[in-house]
């Protein structure tokens, strides 16, 4: 069983709308990473969460440390932000462990 | 551009083969990372090197080895290659040993075991 849990697998939203996907994870982390991967393959790092909230742009991302849960949302989604969201756990050094990720598809 | 680089980007090669793999961190990162991402498996950890030593392991098999050099640059190397090899391997780096530290892909190699 993954130590990290993604939902939804795969996600269809119109252009415009506000966008969720659910990261949770089984045991205590030092760090939480969003990861964006776009069809062509490349990878980026969108956020590394420890605690709280951050914002860049459209994008924010949030955790719960005692809930073992964090958020990332997408406001006023656009045709470009689709692509693989992937959450990623550190537990105690920087071995990450990976979620099976999001597909996120913006139709215009 | 995430100041990381791989090289090659495209690798077709037979079963029973050896390739290396070539990774660049960001200048001035000490640690490199290397993962895997296959359509079952997903992605994967493989191992970590932090300015010239081993200091974590993942998955990685017998097969694999991996190292870091003087300048820091680091090549996986695969041998034996299996079908099931096939993959996108990436290298991350990180300014980091340790702790919270945000890590940064390079561009993958895809790798196809023929």
């Amino acid at each position: 069983k993954n130590e990290v849990e993604q939902s939804p697998q795969n996600l269809t939203a119109q252009e415009g709308e506000f966008i969720t996907i659910n990261c949770s994870y089984s045991v205590g982390i030092s760090a939480l990473h969003w990861l964006q991967q776009h069809p062509g393959g490349g990878i980026v790092s969108l956020f590394m969460l420890s605690s709280g909230k951050k914002k860049h742009g459209r994008l924010i991302a949030t955790i719960n440390i005692q809930e073992k849960h964090s958020s990332l949302h997408i406001t006023a989604s656009h045709p470009r932000d689709s692509a693989v969201y992937i959450c990623a756990v550190g537990f105690g050094n920087e071995k990450l462990t990976f979620g099976t990720g999001t597909r996120l598809t913006i139709i215009p | 551009d995430s100041g990381v680089t791989q090289t090659p980007k495209h690798l077709i090669t037979a079963t029973g083969q050896r390739v290396t793999l070539r990774c660049s961190p960001r200048s001035g990162d000490l640690s490199v990372y290397w993962y895997q991402q296959s359509l079952d498996q997903g992605l994967q950890f493989l191992i970590q090197y932090y300015n010239g030593e081993e200091r974590a392991k993942g998955n990685i098999l017998e097969r694999f080895s991996a190292q870091q050099f003087p300048d820091l640059h680091s090549e996986l190397n695969l041998s034996s290659l299996e079908l099931g090899d096939s993959a996108l391997y990436f290298c991350a780096s990180s300014a980091r040993l340790a702790g919270v530290g945000e890590q940064f892909f390079g561009p993958g190699t895809r790798l196809t075991v023929l």
